[in-house]
């Protein structure tokens, strides 16, 4: 069975540093990884999706990375800002389309 | 990408009473999924919603419990059936056209089982 963890589990920094979020996974076997935002009272919205061949994709200020061999995938927020708080959810898919995902890193940038 | 709805967005209901949840997309989507999140914790896949079909659940979770329908490709309903307060979630429907491609995910409907 997959297993999908995330750390930190919760973090703080002031606005304008740079973010760094880690996520791994327990079963290299995987089609892709998506990473998620979760807004309190929300629902989720895909940031970044990263095929099994790929090393890494970059939306903006967003970069994901995957290590696939190794289980593991980062993701890097460029020069934070207050409006990036919130939960990022990484998730990875396997077979029959099922997504695993992990419990989040819980994000508070500090204006 | 595709607009999802989901309703209600959120209910307060009875111990042992039913919910139906809608989810509506805006497109024709090839697969639908449900899922759960518990407070806390991260999201579990109740099921796959199939067209003209019965619905694949995962492993936990059973169709006395959670059936769900999916009478066409944009629209999917699912119901907790029996409720007690450990059925307290965010229920979550996710859509996708085809694998390597993003899942998209409506707002969510959270419940409260009093």
């Amino acid at each position: 069975k997959q297993e999908v963890t995330q750390i930190p589990a919760a973090l703080s920094v002031p606005e304008g540093e740079n973010l760094v979020l880690n996520c791994s996974f327990t079963d290299s076997a995987i089609y892709n990884l998506q990473w998620f935002r979760q807004d309190p009272g929300k629902g989720l919205t895909s940031l970044l999706l990263i095929q099994s061949s790929q090393r890494e994709q970059t939306s903006g200020r967003l970069n994901a990375s995957l290590d696939k061999s190794s289980g593991r995938s980062t993701l890097y927020i460029a020069a934070s800002q207050p409006g990036d708080s919130a939960t990022y959810l990484c998730a990875v898919q396997g077979g029959n389309n099922r997504l695993a995902f992990g419990k989040g890193n819980q994000v508070v940038v500090i204006p | 990408s595709a607009v999802i709805s989901q309703k209600p967005s959120r209910d307060i209901c009875q111990r042992g009473t039913s919910l139906t949840i809608q989810c509506q997309v805006d497109s024709q989507v090839t697969m639908m999924f449900w899922y759960r999140q518990q407070p806390g914790q991260s999201l579990t896949l109740i099921a796959t919603a199939n067209q003209g079909s019965e619905a694949t659940y995962e492993s936990g979770f059973v169709i006395d419990k959670f059936p769900i329908s999916r009478p066409n490709l944009t629209f999917s309903t699912l119901t907790v059936s029996n409720m007690s307060p450990e059925d307290s979630s965010i229920y979550l429907c996710s859509v996708g056209q085809q694998v390597n491609q993003p899942q998209h995910f409506g707002d969510g409907t959270r419940l409260s089982i009093l």
